[in-house]
């Protein structure tokens, strides 16, 4: 069975700090995608992020970066110098190859403070 | 400009009434999905559709139907069989049917806010 866990239910930095949001995968299948979405408080879900499972290559896009590895099994996410529109849910998810569905995990709510 | 639409953005129901959200996309994309969000939640599959004229049950089908008549559009009903319907609800959709090229990005609408009342 996949699974997608982001243990963070909710963290809170100050402006100009660096995040870390953590998640951690299960699954089965050799090939596989790793998403990260963004839910502002709009509600619409932002894609980020896909990266698939030969290529664990670190993405860095501006101030976000992505850290996977295969070996535990993690897909991590950063922001770097963090900004307070950058105050969100972030979800973390999952699909197979032969899979048209997306595993999420159940997202961490990030609070950027002036 | 190309997207994904969703309409209404807000909707109440009376308990005992059916509702029906809309989705609508004009990307051309294959598949399209629906979602429940409950407060503090993660997402929830309800219905999904690779093609026109078929679709399949997700996790949480039960009290909901669909129909893909259409391409284009994915419209959700909400049956008074379904128990507890207040939650927002997000369509989404999907280039390609998966395959060799592997599975495709989901893009998703603004959402729906269903309240009963």
């Amino acid at each position: 069975a996949q699974k997608v866990t982001q243990a963070q239910t909710e963290i809170s930095v100050v402006e100009k700090e660096d995040v870390t949001l953590d998640c951690v995968y299960e699954t089965r299948d050799t090939t596989y995608y790793l998403f990260w979405y963004k839910q502002p408080p709009s509600g619409e879900l932002v894609f980020l992020i896909r990266r698939n499972s030969f290529d664990e290559q670190n993405e860095i896009s501006g101030r976000y970066s992505w850290n996977f590895q295969k070996s535990t099994s993690s897909f991590n996410f950063t922001i770097t110098a963090s900004q307070v529109v950058d105050s969100a849910v972030y979800f973390c998810a999952l699909s197979g190859r032969r899979d048209d569905k997306i595993i999420f995990g159940k997202g961490t709510r990030l609070h950027i403070l002036p | 400009d190309g997207g994904i639409t969703q309409s209404p953005k807000y909707l109440f129901r009376k308990e005992g009434q059916n509702v029906t959200l809309s989705c609508e996309q004009n990307l051309n994309h294959d598949a399209m999905y629906w979602y429940r969000q409950d407060p503090g939640q993660g997402l929830r599959l309800i219905y999904y559709s690779q093609i026109v004229n078929d679709f399949q049950k997700g996790d949480i089908a039960e009290g909901y139907s669909v129909s893909r008549e259409k391409k284009e559009s994915f419209p959700l009903t909400v049956t008074s069989a379904q128990k507890n319907p207040t939650a927002f609800y997000l369509c989404a959709s999907r280039p390609g049917l998966g395959g060799s090229s592997g599975a495709d990005t989901q893009y998703f609408g603004p959402g729906t806010r269903l309240t009963v009342l």
